[in-house]
């Protein structure tokens, strides 16, 4: 159960784009497509952002996007604002009915 | 207004025992994967357990397999924890959270502090 692997930062100027990459094993990254991206602002719950790779629940703007090839998952936020400075987690359902969460990423919005 | 609101947490010494809770409203537990999740301030975010939505089957992280043990009262829409044998890299915020979407952690509560300490 060793966590996924998170750049541990990444950033943009407003307008840009970003993407943060997610790298499991086989195990868990590469074997299911329940990749789930998590928003955490400072002090707050984190927010359910991206489930099943790349689907958004609703009201989470289209800005927001994931994808997958192989063992690793990427998050790519576009047309960056200023309130989506936070910390990012990725989760992957994984081998033996356990979940795996990565290590996060602060997006910093320059 | 959809909430989660845990309790239970605190002050404990090590090989000690806590109980915590996760009370929903605004929204039903019943039939729903719940989840507790939990994360060392400023650190990242860590599963360690989770129920099916008729509570026979129960999964948790290896850290914590054999101390902890999760339940759930449908009737009560109530989420529970019960922790034993506490340690101190035990200690974090411990959120729980409901399911809702495919293997996705959907409805997050604010946490409650345990802090294992003598």
């Amino acid at each position: 159960q060793s966590a996924l692997t998170q750049p541990p930062s990444a950033s943009g100027s407003p307008g840009q784009s970003v993407t943060i990459s997610c790298t499991g094993t086989s195990s868990d990254v590469g074997g299911y497509n329940y990749v789930s991206w998590y928003q955490q602002h400072p002090g707050k719950a984190p927010k359910l952002m991206i489930y099943e790779v790349s689907k958004r629940p609703s009201g989470v703007p289209d800005r927001f996007s994931g994808s997958k090839s192989g063992n690793t998952a990427s998050l790519t936020v576009s047309g960056l604002q200023a309130e989506d400075e936070a910390d990012y987690y990725c989760s992957s359902y994984a081998a033996s009915n356990n979940y795996v969460f990565g290590t996060g990423t602060k997006v910093t919005v320059l | 207004e959809v909430q989660l609101v845990e309790s239970g947490g605190g002050l404990v010494q090590p090989g000690g025992s806590l109980r915590l809770s996760c009370a929903a409203s605004g929204l039903t537990f019943s039939g729903y994967y719940l989840f507790w999740v939990r994360q060392v301030p400023g650190k990242g975010l860590v599963w360690v357990s989770h129920i099916s939505g008729d509570g026979t089957t129960t999964s948790y992280a290896d850290s914590v397999k054999g101390r902890f043990t999760i339940s759930r009262d449908n009737a009560k829409n109530t989420l529970f924890l019960q922790m034993n044998s506490l340690r101190a890299e035990d200690t974090a915020l411990y959120y729980c959270a409901r399911g809702g979407l495919p293997a996705a952690f959907v409805y997050w509560g604010q946490g409650t502090l345990v802090t294992v300490s003598s």
